[in-house]
């Protein structure tokens, strides 16, 4: 069956560092893959956008890697903040409208 | 970007009850909205994909009966979850994307439901 797996560990990390989270899929061969922040209580919003053939986008401070032979999707955020502190999920989807969701990496930029 | 609300954002309902919850989409048309459950540190499972005027599509496991979808119009799908019980205690979160396949999703705030 399709998985997805990020860190399932909370990351933390000093402000003003890189945060690097980590997206692996298996049995799945998706056409693109997005990034979506979640506060707590609050309804994913999302971040950036990446196809299959493309290897990296970047916004602002964020950049994503899409690497289609390890299956795996990097998502690094340059020097951190304490606001960028919330739990990251990544979605996959191919060809319809349904996504699928990891299980989310819960990012904590200390101070 | 494109707006999604979701109301309410909390819930209590008693067991037996049924419980409506909306989903708009405020400056565009969204012919399908999607429909997530969500546990506490787990990812969201997506439970239906809702197509305006026509039958809801729901994901393997999901009880149709239970949990009735209606999408009336371009703008607005309707969650009900029928007869629940604590077990239905859940984040429940829609989604909605403009038209075009690649396009990212809009989701709405999450209603937060709890059955006592």
């Amino acid at each position: 069956s399709q998985k997805i797996e990020q860190n399932s560990e909370a990351l933390n990390i000093q402000e003003g560092k890189t945060a690097t989270l980590t997206c692996n899929y298996t049995n799945y061969s998706p056409a693109y893959l997005q990034w979506y922040r979640q506060d707590p209580g609050r309804g994913p919003v999302f971040l950036l956008l990446i196809r299959e053939n493309e290897k990296e986008k970047r916004k602002e401070r964020l950049k994503v890697t899409f690497d289609t032979t390890l299956k795996q999707s990097l998502f690094h955020i340059t020097a951190s903040q304490p606001a960028d502190s919330a739990t990251y999920l990544c979605a996959l989807a191919r060809g319809t409208y349904k996504y699928i969701f990891g299980t989310g990496t819960r990012l904590k930029v200390l101070a | 970007g494109a707006v999604v609300s979701q109301h309410p954002s909390r819930v209590i309902c008693k067991s037996g009850t049924s419980v409506k919850i909306e989903c708009r989409s405020l400056d565009f048309q969204a012919t399908t909205m999607f429909w997530y459950r969500q546990f506490p540190k787990k990812s969201l499972m997506l439970m239906a994909t809702s197509n305006e005027g026509s039958k809801a599509t729901y994901e393997q496991g999901v009880e149709k009966d239970k949990f009735l979808i209606n999408h009336a119009s371009l703008t607005l799908s309707t969650l009900t979850v029928t007869s629940a019980h604590p077990e239905d205690s859940s984040f429940y979160i829609c989604s909605a994307r403009v038209q075009g396949v690649d396009t990212e999703a809009f989701f709405g705030q999450g209603t937060r439901l709890t059955v006592v």
